[in-house]
C-alpha cells in the first residue's frame, strides 16, 4: 500500500469518446505525476502536477490535460480517445518538486480499453 | 535523451533459484531507482540506490556510476517475486524514465 488511490480500476470506451481519470495523492504530497504503460513496455511520463500548476509534460498530444485540486488530489482527462490509448494509467505522488526525487509512490493504476 | 537497457527481457526461474537483474545507463544519471510492478500492476519501489549497495532481505541492489550500470539480485526467489523489474532515474525532479523492463517469472 503506497497511500495513492485511483478510479476507476476499469474503464471500456469507445474511440472518440472522452475520459476523465482520478488520483488522491499520498497525504502530504503536493506533487502528482501522470504515466501511461502499453502493454510490455515501462510507464511513459505524460505530465506533472504542483500545486494546481502542470509543471512538466512528456511527448503527449494537447488532447491529454489535467487538472490539480487544492486538496492536491488530480484528474487526467483525455479527449477524442484513440486505439492507441488502451494502456495501464498511473499516477504517482511525491512530497515536493524543485529538486531530485527520492521516489514516487504509485497508485494501482486504471486499466482504459478504448474499442 | 539518456537511454536505458535491462538485461535480461524475460527471465524464468524455478522457486529457490537466484537471479541478476542488470540495467545500463548511456549516461551519468540522477536518482537510480529498483521497482517491482506485481502482476495486478501495483508499481513499488525496491531501492533508491544512486550507488554503492543495499539490501533488504532477500534482494540486494549495486549500483557503479561511474561505470553507469546497477544490478538487482534476487535470492531463494519465490513465486510472490514474479513480475517486472524496472529500473528508472530521475529526470531532473520531473519524473522518472523508466528502463523496458525484466520479466520475471518463478515457478513453484
Amino acid at each position: 500500500e503506497t497511500g495513492v488511490t485511483q478510479s476507476p480500476t476499469h474503464l471500456i470506451k469507445t474511440r472518440g469518446q472522452q475520459v476523465t481519470l482520478r488520483c488522491s495523492s499520498q497525504s502530504g504530497h503536493n506533487t502528482v505525476s501522470w504515466y501511461q504503460q502499453a502493454l510490455g513496455q515501462g510507464p511513459q511520463f505524460i505530465f506533472q502536477y504542483y500545486r494546481e500548476e502542470e509543471n512538466g509534460r512528456g511527448n503527449f498530444p494537447p488532447r491529454f490535460s489535467g487538472l490539480q485540486f487544492p486538496n492536491y488530489s488530480s484528474e487526467l482527462n483525455v479527449n477524442a480517445l484513440e486505439l492507441d490509448d488502451s494502456a495501464l494509467y498511473l499516477c504517482a505522488s511525491t512530497p515536493t518538486t524543485g529538486g531530485y526525487q527520492e521516489t514516487q509512490y504509485f497508485g494501482p493504476g486504471t486499466r482504459l480499453l478504448v474499442l | 535523451g539518456i537511454q536505458v537497457e535491462q538485461s535480461p527481457p524475460d527471465l524464468i526461474l524455478q522457486e529457490g533459484a537466484n537471479s541478476t537483474l542488470r540495467c545500463n545507463f548511456s549516461d551519468s544519471v540522477n536518482n537510480l531507482q529498483w521497482f517491482h510492478q506485481n502482476p495486478w500492476g501495483q508499481l513499488i519501489n525496491l531501492f533508491y540506490i544512486p550507488s554503492g549497495t543495499k539490501q533488504n532481505g532477500r534482494l540486494s541492489a549495486t549500483t557503479v556510476a561511474t561505470e553507469r550500470y546497477s544490478l538487482l539480485y534476487i535470492s531463494s526467489s519465490q513465486t510472490t517475486d514474479s513480475g517486472v523489474y524496472f529500473c528508472a532515474f530521475d529526470n531532473y525532479g520531473q519524473n522518472f524514465v523508466f528502463g523496458p523492463g525484466t520479466r520475471l517469472s518463478v515457478l513453484p
